[in-house]
């Protein structure tokens, strides 16, 4: 499984966008790129997922250059319930078969008034 | 969507003792199912990938006497701390993966506090 990086804390207003990139440089032809997040003392929570370009639903957007050794979770104006940590997760989640997701450290978002 | 059950929420148990906890697809079948361990503020650290109706296998450095892990049916796992300590209070959280694998196919439940007194 691809290692991720990203950073370990970051801190924001609400309104702001907050964006939160993590690096994958040895991602694999089929991983895919995924971001969780979590609150304390609650499961990961699906946020986002995607190959390439770019994605969109309604709670973020994900960006992945051409290289896709890198992505930029976006969360566009950002309130106090987002603050929550952040997990960037590349694997590949196509096939089934029980490949198992690896948790990197996380970012440790607040969001402030 | 996927919704994963995982129970108790939270239990507090005296050292020596054995605590279960279980992990249930609600509303679909999961192939595998994944155990996680989390210790305050830190990430989640994999235990053990169990599948149904086969042992499960263990992460490095994870005691599989003393984790116990049984995956009986499509919908649910259970993992069993026996002869807890202290230290084994933690953070503990399934995951479910849906039989049809896919892109999303990974659902966590709940977590379950796990104190050892």
């Amino acid at each position: 499984l691809a290692k991720t990086t990203q950073p370990i804390s970051m801190d924001s207003y609400e309104g702001q966008e907050v964006n939160i990139t993590c690096s994958h440089n040895n991602i694999a032809t089929n991983d895919y790129i995924t971001w969780y997040q979590q609150f304390p003392s609650q499961g990961p929570r699906f946020i986002i997922q995607g190959y390439k370009t770019k994605v969109t639903n309604e709670v973020a957007s994900l960006f992945i250059p051409a290289d896709r050794k890198s992505s930029t979770l976006s969360l566009p104006r950002v309130s106090l319930s987002d603050t929550a940590v952040y997990y960037c997760l590349v694997g590949d989640l196509v096939t089934g078969g029980g490949n198992k997701l690896t948790f990197g450290t996380g970012t440790q978002l607040k969001v402030e008034l | 969507g996927a919704v994963v059950s995982q129970h108790p929420s939270w239990v507090i148990c005296k050292s020596g003792t054995s605590v279960k906890i279980e992990c249930r697809s609600l509303d679909f079948q999961a192939t595998t199912m994944f155990w996680y361990r989390q210790f305050p503020k830190q990430s989640l650290m994999l235990m053990a990938t169990s599948n149904e109706g086969s042992k499960a296998t263990y992460e490095q450095g994870v005691e599989k006497d003393k984790f116990l892990i049984n995956h009986a049916s499509l919908t649910l796992s259970t993992l069993t701390v026996t002869s807890a300590h202290p230290e084994d209070s933690s953070f503990y959280i399934c995951s479910a993966q849906h039989i049809k694998g896919g892109k999303d196919g990974y659902t966590f439940g709940s977590g379950t506090r796990l104190t050892v007194v």
